[in-house]
């Protein structure tokens, strides 16, 4: 059972649009919710997190929307740039609990 | 500061061998955590350990296991390995409870 799911699969954008992941989530107890960027052959890297006390999140070009009634959130990249090609993950995880539940990933290509 | 390093980086063994992973974490991260990466299973939460101890496990079988030492590094072993067990294990520390990972670039583990 995928406690995270995530669309789209993949993701092909011009440079210069903005890209746009989506994420929803059952378990009402999740309250922490990271989004990871992976590029090949490395790991995971924390790109941006937020808990549900606010309804987004700035830092530079990534935003994240939370719609807590609704139980998703999303991923938006302002300007994409070719060097943002990678494969974005959502996750999910309860406070004191360090086991995040990821969703499938979104394999982003940005377009010169 | 030094990143999570995770060795081997690459293995190949064969079905039925036992495989030991190891991880040191960033440097004052006291929690460690495996998860393991396929296409088709996604990212997939192993097991947590803190101060030694296992704190969280993940739904995996009893032929995964893990161990930490007193200076926070962390080894995992498989035990009997079978084809399915090909995949990418990542290590990832964070300060206690607080949710931050930040993963290795993992260790690329096929079974042949």
């Amino acid at each position: 059972q995928q406690q995270v799911k995530q669309s789209p699969q993949s993701l092909i954008v011009q440079k210069g649009g903005i890209s746009i992941i989506n994420c929803a989530y059952e378990n009402t107890a999740f309250d922490y919710f990271p989004w990871y960027q992976q590029f090949p052959g490395k790991g995971p890297a924390l790109l941006i997190a937020i808990r549900p006390d606010v309804s987004e999140k700035k830092e530079g070009r990534f935003t994240i929307s939370f719609n807590k009634s609704a139980k998703q959130f999303s991923l938006h990249i302002m300007d994409s740039q070719p060097g943002d090609s990678a494969t974005y993950f959502c996750a999910a995880s309860r406070t004191g609990a360090n086991n995040l539940f990821f969703g499938t990933g979104t394999r982003l290509t940005v377009i010169p | 500061k030094a990143g999570v390093t995770q060795t081997p980086r690459y293995l190949i063994k064969t079905r039925g061998q036992q495989v030991t992973l190891s991880c040191s974490p960033i440097s004052g991260h006291r929690s460690v955590s495996w998860y393991q990466q396929t296409p088709g299973q996604g990212l997939q939460f192993l097991f947590e350990y803190f101060s030694e101890t296992q704190r969280n496990k993940g739904n995996f079988p009893g032929r995964f296991s893990g161990r930490q030492f007193s200076n926070s590094r962390s080894e995992m072993n498989v035990s009997t390995l079978e084809l399915g067990d090909s995949a990418l294990y990542l290590c990832a520390s964070s300060l206690d409870r607080r949710q931050e990972l930040f993963f290795g670039e993992g260790s690329r583990l096929t079974v042949l």
